[in-house]
């Protein structure tokens, strides 16, 4: 699978868009960019996941450039309850349950 | 619907006792997996099943042992706990389609070992 790049923290003001930026520039045409946050001491919680198109949930949106060498998961209003580890993962579609994550981004939402 | 649950959430062992996880989901996932993570690193995956009855090795499955006799759940054993198993245990289920595979985590076990 791909590696990914991602900035190790950043700050958000409550209320305002949160937007976590990951490079994977060596990412193939069958590999997936997944993003995952871990708030302390909690599991995993999955957020979103997409292959060439924009997606949007109840969560979050993710836009992956043309070329897929790069991805923004945004969180569109943030509050407290968001801060968290963020991390984006790259993998291919039969590769369930062999999970990677790298650092991630620790991500600080404040009042 | 209460997804991956994981029983006990803490439990403190002395070395050479045993003990089983239990883990249960109620999402009719075919995926199941164990996964331990220790301070300041990533998941490290132990043990995973496919299906009910059949389970397989992951990444660092020595010293465990798991079972899956029920599609909703998924037990890991430690036959003889160690101090080097201390860690957090989380369990994982997951669908995959054409989609991609998503894992829903469990809440975990917080496991010490004297």
């Amino acid at each position: 699978d791909a590696k990914t790049t991602q900035p190790p923290s950043m700050d958000c003001a409550e209320g305002r868009a949160a937007n976590l930026p990951c490079n994977h520039s060596t990412i193939s045409g069958n590999e997936y960019v997944y993003w995952y946050r871990q708030i302390h001491s909690q599991g995993p919680q999955y957020i979103i996941h997409g292959l060439k198109n924009n997606e949007t949930n109840e969560m979050a949106s993710l836009i992956i450039t043309e070329d897929r060498k790069s991805s923004t998961l945004i969180l569109p209003h943030a509050t407290l309850r968001d801060t968290a580890v963020y991390y984006c993962i790259v993998r291919a579609t039969d590769s369930w349950g062999k999970l990677q994550f790298g650092a991630g981004t620790q991500v600080v939402v404040t009042p | 619907n209460a997804g991956v649950t994981q029983t006990p959430k803490f439990r403190v062992l002395k070395t050479g006792q045993s003990m089983t996880l239990l883990c249960a989901q109620d999402m009719n996932h075919e995926y199941m997996y164990w996964y331990r993570q220790d301070p300041g690193m990533g998941l490290r995956l132990i043990h995973y099943s496919v299906g009910e009855g059949t389970t397989a090795k992951g990444e660092v499955p020595d010293g465990y042992n798991v079972s899956r006799l029920k599609k909703q759940n998924f037990l890991l054993g430690l036959e003889s706990a160690a101090p080097s198993q201390t860690s957090v245990y989380f369990c994982a289920s997951s669908y995959s389609n054409s989609g991609g595979a998503v894992e829903y985590f469990g809440p975990g076990t917080r496991l010490t070992v004297l």
